[in-house]
Parts: C-alpha cells; sequence; structure tokens
C-alpha cells in the first residue's frame, strides 16, 4: 500500500501561471513534508520542506500543509519552462531517518 | 563540497550476472540511503544505514538483493543473480542528522545508477 499519493499528470500549464501539485499521506504520526525537483535524467533536489500547519514561502514557491486532510501541496507562482519537471513529494517514514516518496507529478509549463 | 558519488553510472549486464553498485556519501553524514526509481513504482527505499549500521532493510526486495557499509565512506549495493526486472535506476543518498533544520533534515541524492539487465 503506497503511503504518499500524487497525481501523476501530466499537468500543463501556460508560462506565467500558477501551478498547483498536490499531494496526500496515509500516516497520520507524519510530521515533516517535503517537495523534490526531479529533471529527465537527473536526481531529485530538495525545494521545499514543511512542518507545520499552514503556508511556508520561499520565492515563486508556497508548499502548504493540511494535517487534519492529511494533505500537501506545492504552489509554483510564475511558472517558467524551466520549471518543467516532475515533482515529488516525500513524508517522512515511521522511523523518521528515511522518506517516502509519491511517483511524482509532471508538470510542462508552455511558452 | 562534493556530493553523492555513485559509480557506475550506467550499466547493462546479462541476466545472471552479478552487478555490484558502489556509492561514497558527504563527508560527515551519518545516514546513507539506497533507493530505486522506475516508472512503474516510483523511488522506493531499499535500505538506510546510520553510522554504517544497517537500520531498515525491510525495502529489499528479494534475497538476490544485498547492501554493505564497511565504513563510513562507502557503500555497496549488490544484486546477485541479476534479473531483467531489475533494471532501474538506484540512487544512493546521504543525509546528516539536525533535527529541525535544513540541512538536518534534506536527504541528498547521487546522480544515480543507470542499470540495464537483458
Amino acid at each position: 500500500q503506497k503511503e504518499v499519493e500524487q497525481n501523476s499528470g501530466p499537468l500543463s500549464v501556460p508560462e506565467g501561471a500558477i501551478a498547483s501539485l498536490n499531494c496526500t499521506y496515509s500516516d497520520r504520526g507524519s510530521q515533516s513534508f517535503f517537495w523534490y525537483r526531479q529533471y529527465s535524467g537527473k536526481s531529485p533536489e530538495l525545494i521545499m520542506f514543511i512542518y507545520s500547519n499552514g503556508d511556508k514561502e520561499d520565492g515563486r514557491f508556497t508548499a502548504q500543509l493540511n494535517k487534519a486532510s492529511q494533505y500537501v501541496s506545492l504552489l509554483i507562482r510564475d511558472s517558467q519552462p524551466s520549471d518543467s519537471a516532475t515533482y515529488l513529494c516525500a513524508v517522512n517514514s515511521n522511523s523518521g531517518y528515511a522518506l517516502n516518496f509519491g511517483k511524482g507529478t509532471s508538470l510542462l509549463v508552455t511558452p | 563540497d562534493a556530493g553523492v558519488i555513485q559509480s557506475p553510472r550506467h550499466e547493462v549486464t546479462e541476466m545472471g550476472q552479478e552487478v555490484t553498485l558502489r556509492c561514497k556519501p558527504i563527508s560527515g553524514h551519518d545516514y546513507l540511503f539506497w533507493y530505486r526509481q522506475t516508472m512503474m513504482r516510483g523511488l522506493e527505499l531499499l535500505i538506510y544505514f546510520n553510522n554504517n549500521v544497517p537500520i531498515d532493510d525491510s525495502g529489499m526486495p528479494e534475497d538476490r538483493f544485498s547492501a554493505k557499509m564497511p565504513n563510513a565512506s562507502f557503500s555497496t549495493l549488490k544484486i546477485q543473480p541479476s534479473e531483467p526486472r531489475d533494471s532501474a535506476v538506484y540512487f544512493c543518498a546521504s543525509k546528516k542528522l539536525g533535527r529541525g533544520t535544513l540541512s538536518g533534515n534534506t536527504i541528498y541524492f547521487g546522480e544515480g545508477s543507470w542499470l540495464t539487465v537483458v
């Protein structure tokens, strides 16, 4: 049973628009939530993490967490073609030290 | 600083052959993870080590897979015998524990070893 669920996409948005990526998780005990970006043929790289309910902003990126609904989202404002990638949602595992990843959502930003 | 270093980057091998993937974590990191990524299953945790000791190997698919970490700067993932369904990208990653900090919660990935078993 997969613990972290994401829509595989592809999600297509025009350049300059807001891209909204969503993720749900099954373990209510999860404490830490991460968004990684993975370009085709490359390794995942961390772009944001969030612990507390609410919003966390970093530049064009905003992570949103709702623990009651077991829901995490990532908003990308002013989307650029260079944002086209797969976005992986990750949640800390039971041990707290490893991460469980969703399968990722493919984002395509069209010029 | 050098990142996580993996070798080989690409390997094509025949079914039944032994495959050994190698990883050098970031210096000073005390956790090392082996993940496998396929289109079907996404990124799966295979095993992780803390201070060279295996902590959780529940993700290792079967006895054909084994992993070792003889010292803080080196780990191997071995598949013997290999099968076509083992074809995937194998990522090694490392982390330094530091609760509440960005660096303490970031898992840094190597560039991956692309394995094809024919």
